[in-house]
């Protein structure tokens, strides 16, 4: 599965977009590209997923680029209860579920 | 519909002991993987189990074994505990269909180990 990298951190206001950038130059055909998000103490929680077409759920947006080297994440209306570390992984299809997640981005929301 | 459960939610441990976590996948799954996730670190893939074995496993030492039952809940066995095993420990259900290119782990609020 491919390496990601994102920024350590980043802030954003309540009610404003957060877009959160990601990484994977070396991203093979196969691989989507999945986000989590763990709140502090609880466990990861899956946002959404994409392959090569812009996808939106009721979380959130995931905007690939063209050549597939990057994406972002787009939480439309951030919250306070977005404050968390997200993660970016790389997983190919039909990988049964091994998911590799780096250091992740810690989003704060501020009032 | 129960989420993803575990036990116990915290946990404290002496070095050389033997510990045993349990978890029990949400509802109409049938697949569970183990998590470690050390402070201020992403989780790290331990292994997961699928109809009863062990089907893929990430680079953990042999100390690091477990166990699904028939109904699918499942147990993480630590032996031999190193003070570098006090993490949390997360645990992962998820289905996935035939064909489906969808794979959706829903996670449990994890165990805590310490390790002294």
């Amino acid at each position: 599965d491919a390496k990601t990298t994102q920024p350590p951190s980043m802030d954003c206001a309540e009610g404003r977009a957060a877009n959160l950038p990601c990484n994977h130059s070396t991203i093979s055909g196969n691989e989507y590209v999945y986000w989590y998000r763990q709140i502090h103490s609880q466990g990861p929680q899956y946002i959404i997923h994409g392959l090569k077409n812009n996808e939106t759920n009721e979380m959130a947006s995931l905007i690939i680029t063209e050549d597939r080297k990057s994406s972002t994440l787009i939480l439309p209306h951030a919250t306070l209860r977005d404050t968390a570390v997200y993660y970016c992984i790389a997983l190919a299809s039909g990988n049964t579920g091994k998911l590799i997640f780096g250091q992740g981005t810690t989003l704060q929301v501020k009032p | 519909d129960a989420g993803v459960t575990q036990s116990p939610t915290h946990l404290i441990k002496t070095r050389g002991q033997q510990v045993t976590l349990r978890c029990s996948p949400k509802s109409g799954h049938d697949t569970v993987s183990w998590y470690q996730q050390a402070l201020g670190q992403g989780p790290q893939f331990i292994f997961q189990y699928y109809e009863e074995e062990e089907r893929q496993r990430g680079n953990f030492p042999d100390r690091f074994s477990g166990h699904q039952f028939p109904n699918y809940s499942s147990e993480l066995n630590v032996n031999a505990l190193l003070l570098g095993d006090s993490a949390l420990y997360l645990c992962a259900s998820s289905f996935v269909a035939t064909g489906s290119t969808y794979n959706e782990q829903f996670f449990g609020p994890g165990t805590r180990l310490t390790v002294l």
